[in-house]
């Protein structure tokens, strides 16, 4: 089926570590966003990209990478894992000039 | 900056009942307002859509109004089924934007 995938679904980190959520898109949609999603605060932008090669920050960067070699994948890299960064995570996906967002199921994260 | 605001939750409605989640925004210009829907473990899917002021976006039995003068776009349901219950996010974004911005949204719980 058509859609975002996010992988994994799950993740405990120690604080420090370093990892890779990956989002991938079928789609063949230009703009890819990651967001998290803490309790009352809605969703946060963390990067985005309007295409391949193309990607800038959003609300809340710090501590977060992203590059986009692709126009399928939109990886997101936490660098070194700090408490703070617990939360859900969201890849979304829209065509450009569109106005509906397709969102991934999520990656729920843990650092301790 | 465009900020959205929505009523803290949770709302808990027997079945049947009329649901109303209140939104409002601040925003320059004029933003196009979505509401999108966010079922248990799920990732968040757009339920309606309103880009110009007197629009009405509907779905699945769910309106909502944009109305420029008050700011607001508050959505409604005439009678709610336990299958509702989930978390429901309004949203903005500018049309020459690629940013979502989001409230911190209303958990709805429908009992039976």
């Amino acid at each position: 089926n058509a859609g975002v995938t996010q992988t994994p679904k799950f993740q405990v980190l120690k604080t420090g570590q370093s990892m890779t959520l990956q989002c991938a898109q079928d789609m063949n949609h230009e703009y890819m966003s990651w967001y998290r999603q803490d309790p009352g605060m809605g969703l946060r932008l963390i990067h985005y990209s309007v295409g391949a090669g193309i990607t800038d920050q959003g609300e809340v960067p710090n501590g977060y990478n992203v590059s986009r070699s692709t126009t399928e994948d939109f990886p997101l890299r936490l660098l070194s894992a700090a408490p703070s960064q617990t939360s859900v995570y969201f890849c979304a996906s829209r065509a450009t000039g569109g106005d509906g967002y397709t969102f991934g199921s999520g990656t729920r994260l843990t650092v301790v | 900056g465009n900020s959205v605001t929505q009523m803290e939750g949770p709302v808990t409605l027997s079945e049947e009942a009329f649901l109303t989640i209140n939104c409002t925004y601040t925003a320059t210009g004029y933003p196009s307002l979505f509401w999108y829907v966010q079922y248990p473990g799920e990732g968040l899917q757009l339920l309606l859509k309103a880009t110009k002021a007197d629009d009405k976006g509907s779905n699945k039995g769910f309106e909502a109004t944009y109305r420029k003068e008050t700011t607001s776009f508050h959505l409604e349901k005439g009678s709610v089924q336990v299958s509702d219950s989930a978390v429901y996010f309004c949203a903005l974004k500018h049309n020459a934007g690629n940013m979502l911005t989001f409230g911190g949204g209303t958990r709805l719980m429908v009992k039976p």
